[in-house]
Protein backbone atom coordinates (compact mmCIF):
# COMPACT_ATOMS: atom_id res chain seq x y z
CA UNK A 1 0.00 0.00 0.00
CA UNK A 2 1.17 3.13 -0.73
CA UNK A 3 -1.17 5.63 0.99
CA UNK A 4 -1.43 8.95 -0.02
CA UNK A 5 0.68 9.87 -3.44
CA UNK A 6 1.40 13.33 -4.03
CA UNK A 7 2.93 14.45 -6.89
CA UNK A 8 5.09 16.65 -8.29
CA UNK A 9 7.60 16.91 -4.68
CA UNK A 10 8.53 20.33 -5.84
CA UNK A 11 7.76 22.77 -8.25
CA UNK A 12 9.02 26.52 -9.00
CA UNK A 13 6.41 28.58 -10.55
CA UNK A 14 6.36 31.78 -12.18
CA UNK A 15 3.46 34.18 -11.73
CA UNK A 16 0.25 33.73 -14.03
CA UNK A 17 1.35 30.14 -14.69
CA UNK A 18 -0.82 27.32 -14.13
CA UNK A 19 -0.44 24.33 -12.69
CA UNK A 20 -2.20 21.14 -10.68
CA UNK A 21 -1.62 19.13 -8.02
CA UNK A 22 -2.70 15.28 -7.84
CA UNK A 23 -2.99 13.31 -4.96
CA UNK A 24 -4.10 9.89 -5.15
CA UNK A 25 -4.84 7.17 -2.08
CA UNK A 26 -4.96 3.73 -2.69
CA UNK A 27 -7.57 3.19 0.70
CA UNK A 28 -10.89 3.37 -0.77
CA UNK A 29 -11.22 6.70 1.47
CA UNK A 30 -13.92 8.55 1.01
CA UNK A 31 -13.19 11.97 1.89
CA UNK A 32 -10.07 13.57 0.47
CA UNK A 33 -8.20 17.07 1.56
CA UNK A 34 -5.89 19.69 0.31
CA UNK A 35 -4.24 21.87 2.80
CA UNK A 36 -1.73 24.59 2.53
CA UNK A 37 1.08 24.77 5.34
CA UNK A 38 2.85 28.55 5.95
CA UNK A 39 5.30 29.57 8.78
CA UNK A 40 3.21 30.20 12.29
CA UNK A 41 -0.34 29.40 10.51
CA UNK A 42 -0.58 25.60 11.17
CA UNK A 43 -2.35 23.73 8.00
CA UNK A 44 -5.13 25.37 6.82
CA UNK A 45 -8.27 23.58 4.66
CA UNK A 46 -8.63 24.78 1.00
CA UNK A 47 -10.73 22.22 -0.40
CA UNK A 48 -12.18 18.94 0.73
CA UNK A 49 -14.13 16.49 -0.62
CA UNK A 50 -16.61 13.62 0.85
CA UNK A 51 -16.93 11.20 -1.97
CA UNK A 52 -16.50 10.70 -5.78
CA UNK A 53 -17.45 13.99 -7.82
CA UNK A 54 -18.86 16.49 -4.72
CA UNK A 55 -16.09 19.19 -3.69
CA UNK A 56 -16.58 21.71 -0.97
CA UNK A 57 -14.70 24.89 -0.17
CA UNK A 58 -12.45 25.23 3.35
CA UNK A 59 -11.21 28.29 4.95
CA UNK A 60 -8.84 29.75 2.18
CA UNK A 61 -10.29 28.47 -1.29
CA UNK A 62 -9.80 31.84 -3.64
CA UNK A 63 -6.92 31.23 -6.21
CA UNK A 64 -8.00 27.20 -6.19
CA UNK A 65 -10.18 25.21 -7.77
CA UNK A 66 -10.44 21.26 -7.48
CA UNK A 67 -11.94 18.17 -8.71
CA UNK A 68 -12.64 14.82 -8.14
CA UNK A 69 -13.33 12.44 -10.98
CA UNK A 70 -12.58 9.46 -9.63
CA UNK A 71 -12.54 8.42 -6.25
CA UNK A 72 -8.92 7.77 -5.72
CA UNK A 73 -8.03 11.10 -7.14
CA UNK A 74 -7.85 14.44 -5.58
CA UNK A 75 -6.70 17.46 -8.28
CA UNK A 76 -5.85 20.83 -6.66
CA UNK A 77 -5.40 24.00 -9.55
CA UNK A 78 -3.83 26.80 -9.49
CA UNK A 79 -5.18 28.80 -12.49
CA UNK A 80 -3.31 31.95 -11.87
CA UNK A 81 -0.40 31.72 -9.52
CA UNK A 82 0.55 34.51 -7.29
CA UNK A 83 3.57 35.09 -5.18
CA UNK A 84 1.09 34.32 -2.09
CA UNK A 85 0.67 31.35 -3.07
CA UNK A 86 3.86 30.05 -2.40
CA UNK A 87 3.59 27.74 0.46
CA UNK A 88 3.81 23.63 1.26
CA UNK A 89 0.45 21.95 0.09
CA UNK A 90 -0.99 18.75 1.88
CA UNK A 91 -3.28 16.15 0.61
CA UNK A 92 -4.79 13.99 3.53
CA UNK A 93 -7.19 11.65 3.13
CA UNK A 94 -9.88 9.33 5.34
CA UNK A 95 -12.85 7.59 6.09
CA UNK A 96 -16.23 9.57 7.79
CA UNK A 97 -14.90 10.06 11.16
CA UNK A 98 -11.70 8.09 10.67
CA UNK A 99 -8.23 8.94 11.22
CA UNK A 100 -6.83 11.40 8.20
CA UNK A 101 -3.61 10.23 6.37
CA UNK A 102 -1.75 12.61 4.79
CA UNK A 103 0.91 12.57 1.71
CA UNK A 104 4.63 13.92 2.01
CA UNK A 105 3.74 17.32 1.00
CA UNK A 106 4.55 19.23 -2.00
CA UNK A 107 6.93 22.73 -1.84
CA UNK A 108 5.28 25.25 -4.25
CA UNK A 109 7.37 28.39 -4.99
CA UNK A 110 6.05 31.27 -6.95
CA UNK A 111 8.34 33.64 -8.45
CA UNK B 1 -17.10 28.44 13.51
CA UNK B 2 -14.78 25.66 14.89
CA UNK B 3 -11.08 27.00 16.19
CA UNK B 4 -8.56 25.40 17.50
CA UNK B 5 -5.69 27.24 19.75
CA UNK B 6 -1.99 26.24 20.26
CA UNK B 7 -1.17 28.80 22.48
CA UNK B 8 2.50 27.70 22.90
CA UNK B 9 4.39 28.67 19.50
CA UNK B 10 8.16 26.90 21.13
CA UNK B 11 8.52 24.72 24.08
CA UNK B 12 11.65 22.96 25.17
CA UNK B 13 12.43 20.12 27.48
CA UNK B 14 15.38 18.16 28.58
CA UNK B 15 16.20 14.50 27.51
CA UNK B 16 14.30 12.10 29.70
CA UNK B 17 11.82 14.97 31.21
CA UNK B 18 8.31 15.58 30.63
CA UNK B 19 6.68 17.86 29.04
CA UNK B 20 3.03 18.96 28.27
CA UNK B 21 2.05 20.63 24.83
CA UNK B 22 -1.71 22.90 25.58
CA UNK B 23 -4.14 22.92 23.29
CA UNK B 24 -7.86 24.16 23.83
CA UNK B 25 -10.82 24.54 21.03
CA UNK B 26 -14.15 25.65 20.44
CA UNK B 27 -17.11 24.07 19.82
CA UNK B 28 -21.00 23.99 20.13
CA UNK B 29 -20.76 20.27 19.22
CA UNK B 30 -21.04 17.26 21.71
CA UNK B 31 -19.64 14.54 19.13
CA UNK B 32 -16.18 15.12 17.59
CA UNK B 33 -12.30 14.22 17.64
CA UNK B 34 -9.42 15.05 18.55
CA UNK B 35 -6.04 14.36 16.96
CA UNK B 36 -2.68 15.23 17.87
CA UNK B 37 0.15 14.88 15.04
CA UNK B 38 4.01 15.22 15.22
CA UNK B 39 5.42 16.94 12.33
CA UNK B 40 9.46 16.03 11.98
CA UNK B 41 11.80 18.25 9.85
CA UNK B 42 10.83 15.28 6.85
CA UNK B 43 7.39 17.10 7.12
CA UNK B 44 5.41 14.11 6.72
CA UNK B 45 2.58 13.98 9.31
CA UNK B 46 2.31 11.37 11.80
CA UNK B 47 -0.80 10.51 13.76
CA UNK B 48 0.54 10.62 17.57
CA UNK B 49 -3.34 10.48 18.89
CA UNK B 50 -6.66 10.52 18.54
CA UNK B 51 -9.42 11.04 21.14
CA UNK B 52 -13.44 10.88 20.73
CA UNK B 53 -15.72 13.13 22.75
CA UNK B 54 -17.78 10.57 23.65
CA UNK B 55 -15.09 8.36 25.65
CA UNK B 56 -14.21 9.64 29.37
CA UNK B 57 -11.01 8.05 29.46
CA UNK B 58 -8.11 9.53 28.35
CA UNK B 59 -6.03 8.06 25.23
CA UNK B 60 -2.65 6.82 25.90
CA UNK B 61 -0.36 5.81 23.40
CA UNK B 62 3.25 4.17 24.62
CA UNK B 63 4.89 7.68 25.91
CA UNK B 64 2.26 9.81 24.58
CA UNK B 65 -0.44 10.69 26.54
CA UNK B 66 -3.23 13.31 26.67
CA UNK B 67 -5.53 15.19 29.08
CA UNK B 68 -8.81 15.54 27.87
CA UNK B 69 -11.05 18.21 29.50
CA UNK B 70 -14.36 18.12 27.89
CA UNK B 71 -15.76 20.83 30.00
CA UNK B 72 -12.85 23.04 29.54
CA UNK B 73 -12.59 22.29 25.45
CA UNK B 74 -9.20 21.71 26.73
CA UNK B 75 -6.62 18.66 24.70
CA UNK B 76 -3.09 18.67 26.29
CA UNK B 77 -0.63 16.14 24.97
CA UNK B 78 1.64 15.35 27.69
CA UNK B 79 5.39 13.56 26.65
CA UNK B 80 6.84 11.26 28.87
CA UNK B 81 10.23 10.30 28.91
CA UNK B 82 11.12 13.12 26.16
CA UNK B 83 13.71 11.52 23.43
CA UNK B 84 15.80 13.48 21.51
CA UNK B 85 13.55 12.29 18.21
CA UNK B 86 10.26 13.52 19.77
CA UNK B 87 11.59 17.02 18.29
CA UNK B 88 9.25 18.28 15.90
CA UNK B 89 6.65 20.43 15.18
CA UNK B 90 3.11 19.38 17.16
CA UNK B 91 -0.06 19.91 15.41
CA UNK B 92 -3.56 19.80 17.49
CA UNK B 93 -6.54 18.97 15.21
CA UNK B 94 -10.17 18.88 15.36
CA UNK B 95 -12.87 16.92 13.37
CA UNK B 96 -16.75 17.09 13.57
CA UNK B 97 -19.79 16.67 11.52
CA UNK B 98 -20.74 19.89 9.72
CA UNK B 99 -23.68 20.26 7.07
CA UNK B 100 -23.24 16.30 6.77
CA UNK B 101 -19.54 15.90 6.11
CA UNK B 102 -16.09 15.98 8.12
CA UNK B 103 -14.35 18.85 8.39
CA UNK B 104 -10.68 18.42 9.91
CA UNK B 105 -8.84 21.84 11.27
CA UNK B 106 -5.71 22.51 12.99
CA UNK B 107 -4.21 24.63 15.22
CA UNK B 108 -1.17 26.53 14.31
CA UNK B 109 1.29 24.29 15.81
CA UNK B 110 4.08 23.69 18.74
CA UNK B 111 7.51 23.70 18.02
CA UNK B 112 8.63 21.40 20.33
CA UNK B 113 13.02 20.94 21.27
CA UNK B 114 14.35 17.93 23.35
CA UNK B 115 18.01 19.13 24.35
CA UNK B 116 20.38 16.26 25.27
Amino acid sequence: NAGVTQTPKFRVLKTGQSMTLLCAQDMNHEYMYWYRQDPGMGLRLIHYSVGEGTTAKGEVPDGYNVSRLKKQNFLLGLESAAPSQTSVYFCASSRAAGVPFFGSGTQLSVL
Amino acid sequence: AQTVTQSQPEMSVQEAETVTLSCTYDTSENNYYLFWYKQPPSRQMILVIRQEAYKQQNATENRFSVNFQKAAKSFSLKISDSQLGDTAMYFCAFMNRVDSSYKLIFGSGTRLLVRP
